[in-house]
């Protein structure tokens, strides 16, 4: 079992629709939850990073942590064409040097 | 520019050869990581710097692959003997100890081998 399983979709949506992205992680060793978004052909960038269980917000997009069901979201609100891309769950341990844990990505199509 | 970067962007080698990339990674950041990517899945980690000292090594980084940060600032990834099964992006990216969780990527290297 990989140490972060996610739907490789391929989702695609209408412009202005609300994405749901999940993942799931079998370690609870890990403390630190993010979400990359990556462009084809191009690195991973940050989109969010979170601590603890609960939400977090930043504009349109809300990150949310359940650590007794091991499982992340992530909701994009009045999805955008922009949008379209492979977002990845990513987790990280405690300790500083531990590298960062990818899944296998979400390629999401926002259709205008 | 300030952030990671990488070169070159793209390299395609005959199989047999040997390919050396390099990875300049944010000023300030004394961590360096080497990730590779195949089509489909997420980034796999390869090996992981603080400074020069290379502390960290996955299964994945098989003989013929060898990385170095001699002074601390930039890296590079060798391959010898290059294998079909070695044509993937190779992702560098470096963090800041003590600082934030998360590691800033380059635009990543994209070797093909035929």
């Amino acid at each position: 079992q990989k140490e972060v399983e996610q739907d490789p979709g391929p989702l695609s949506v209408p412009e202005g629709a609300i994405v749901s992205l999940n993942c799931t992680y079998s370690n609870s060793a890990f403390q630190y939850f993010m979400w990359y978004r990556q462009y084809s052909r191009k690195g991973p960038e940050l989109l969010m990073y979170t601590y603890s269980s609960g939400n977090k917000e930043d504009g349109r997009f809300t990150a949310q942590v359940d650590k007794s069901s091991k499982y992340i979201s992530l909701f994009i609100r009045d999805s955008q064409p922009s949008d379209s891309a492979t977002y990845l769950c990513v987790k990280k341990g405690n300790r500083g040097n531990t590298p960062l844990v990818f899944g296998k990505g979400t390629r999401l199509s926002v259709i205008a | 520019d300030t952030g990671v970067s990488q070169d070159p962007r793209h390299k395609i080698t005959k199989r047999g050869q040997n390919v050396t990339f390099r990875c300049d990674p944010i000023s300030e950041h004394n961590r360096l990581y080497w990730y590779r990517q195949t089509l489909g899945q997420g980034p796999e980690f390869l090996t992981y710097f603080q400074n020069e000292a290379q502390l960290e090594k996955s299964r994945l980084l098989s003989d013929r692959f060898s990385a170095e940060r001699p002074k601390g600032s930039f890296s590079t990834l060798e391959i010898q003997r290059t294998e079909q099964g070695d044509s993937a992006m190779y992702l560098c990216a470096s963090s800041l100890a003590g600082g934030r969780p998360e590691a800033f990527f380059g635009q990543g290297t994209r070797l093909t081998v035929v």
